[in-house]
């Protein structure tokens, strides 16, 4: 079945570096490819999206690129700050559909 | 945040109890998700509803019984639940397929 991975579980950065996101998904259907950002106790919130008419979005400080020869695509924050830390998710979905597969997440710690 | 709301926030029942589970959306969105949040593990898609009809049904075991009377209300009735169901239980909504997804604040649900 469809399935999406999500790498890495945890990752560690320095206030200021760069972080990036990395996620495969099987379904070569798959044609929307929204990122979730989940902070402790809270709810999960979309933070940027990217469709497969595009191979790249920017919005500020975060970035999406989409790889769909090779299905994949990553999230990148740019100059991370403390607010960063919480859990992401990737996600894709189909266009006709409404099943949205989620990756298993990555936990992200912004050290001041 | 007041777009999604779920009720009750938390909820502990007995494996012979029956509850429902209670979400509505204030933001006139044609589709609503059921999603079980579980520790380590991915989001799990339980049920789509597009306007008021089921189109998503992911093998969710039938002792978890969704209902959607309108396009604004949805519930998730519970009978005869087992420890392994304990978990957060998120409501989401959306404009329609492929848009993003607003999410509720949760149940966070125990089994004893």
């Amino acid at each position: 079945g469809e399935n999406v991975e999500q790498h890495p579980s945890t990752l560690s950065v320095q206030e200021g570096d760069s972080a990036v996101i990395k996620c495969t998904y099987s379904d070569s259907a798959s044609n929307y490819f929204p990122w979730y950002k989940q902070e402790l106790g809270k709810r999960p919130q979309l933070i940027i999206d990217i469709r497969s008419n595009v191979g790249e979005k920017k919005d500020q400080r975060i970035a999406v690129t989409l790889n769909k020869t090779a299905k994949h695509f990553s999230l990148h924050i740019t100059e991370t700050q403390p607010e960063d830390s919480a859990v992401y998710f990737c996600a894709a979905s189909e266009t006709g559909g409404f099943k949205t597969i989620f990756g298993a997440g990555t936990r992200l710690f912004v050290k001041a | 945040e007041t777009g999604v709301t779920q009720t009750p926030r938390h909820l502990v029942m007995g494996m012979t109890n029956k509850k429902s589970l209670k979400c509505e959306q204030h933001l006139g969105h044609n589709a609503m998700y059921w999603y079980k949040q579980s520790a380590k593990k991915p989001l799990e898609l339980m049920f789509v509803y597009s306007l008021e009809e089921r189109v998503e049904n992911n093998s969710v075991p039938s002792r978890f019984s969704p209902e959607c009377p309108n396009s604004s209300h949805l519930f998730l009735h519970l009978h005869t639940l087992q420890p392994e169901d304990s978990a957060l239980y998120l409501c989401a909504s959306s404009r329609g397929e492929n848009y993003e997804q607003y999410f509720g604040p949760g149940t966070r649900l125990t089994v004893t």
